[in-house]
């Protein structure tokens, strides 16, 4: 199985910041990265695909970036509902894995 | 608007069984790849099965194989996970989740239903 890390697990920023989450696979998945926004009591929501392709109705202070083994979410300027858990998943191979989730807080 | 509603979850003892839903509107589940996807109390996302655009593939995480069986009923376009044996790691919220190609790379999970709970204990 392919191993998905996220780094840090969270992070305390305040509103206007710019956030970054890395993700690293435990191997190659070329652009194979999704990554996901997850609010408390709340289904994931779909943000980037192939690593850096905003899903439609994402706002543009959103974006990803990375290929092989190492990707990035950045957030540009970090908004009051940005607050949440992010998550990143690899759909290179079965079973689908997730990495274990960025926690974003308010500082 | 495209929409999935789990429902099935509950409380069970260890070694029984549960059946989990997943009704959809707006969207087809004849039409679509599908996935189940679960969450433990605090913890992250872990996908456990999915079942392909012709409804024949299947697959499963090795920790619910043999135990655990997909399907969808065109019909009523929905979507099911038959859970046997049931342990008491397999508490979590349980997702279904609509499963899309992308372009460039892959797929992707776009919809996700609000999940239903399911708790084994004794």
């Amino acid at each position: 199985d392919i191993q998905m890390t996220q780094s840090p697990s969270s992070l305390s920023a305040s509103v206007g910041d710019r956030v970054t989450i890395t993700c690293r696979a435990s191997q190659s998945i070329s652009g194979y990265l999704n990554w996901y926004q997850q609010k408390l009591g709340k289904a994931p929501r779909f943000l980037i695909y192939s690593a850096s392709n905003l899903q439609s109705g994402v706002p543009s202070r959103f974006s990803g970036s990375g290929s092989g083994t190492d990707f990035t979410l950045t957030i540009s300027s970090l908004q009051p509902e940005d607050f949440a858990t992010y998550y990143c998943q690899q759909s290179y191979s079965y079973p689908r894995t997730f990495g274990q989730g960025t926690k974003v807080e308010i500082k | 608007e495209e929409q999935l509603v789990e429902s099935g979850g509950g409380m069970v003892r260890p070694g029984g069984s549960l059946r989990l839903s997943c009704a959809a509107s707006g969207l087809s589940v004849e039409d679509s790849a599908m996935s189940w996807v679960r969450q433990a109390p605090g913890k992250g996302l872990e996908w456990i099965s999915g079942i392909n655009w012709n409804g024949v593939s299947t697959g499963y995480a090795d920790f619910v194989k043999g135990r655990f069986t997909i399907s969808r009923d065109i019909a009523k376009n929905s979507l099911y996970l038959q859970m046997n044996s049931l342990r008491a790691e397999d508490t979590a919220l349980y997702y279904c989740a609509r499963r899309i190609l992308t372009i460039y790379y892959g797929d992707a999970f776009d919809i996700w239903g609000q999940g239903t709970m399911v708790t084994v204990s004794s």
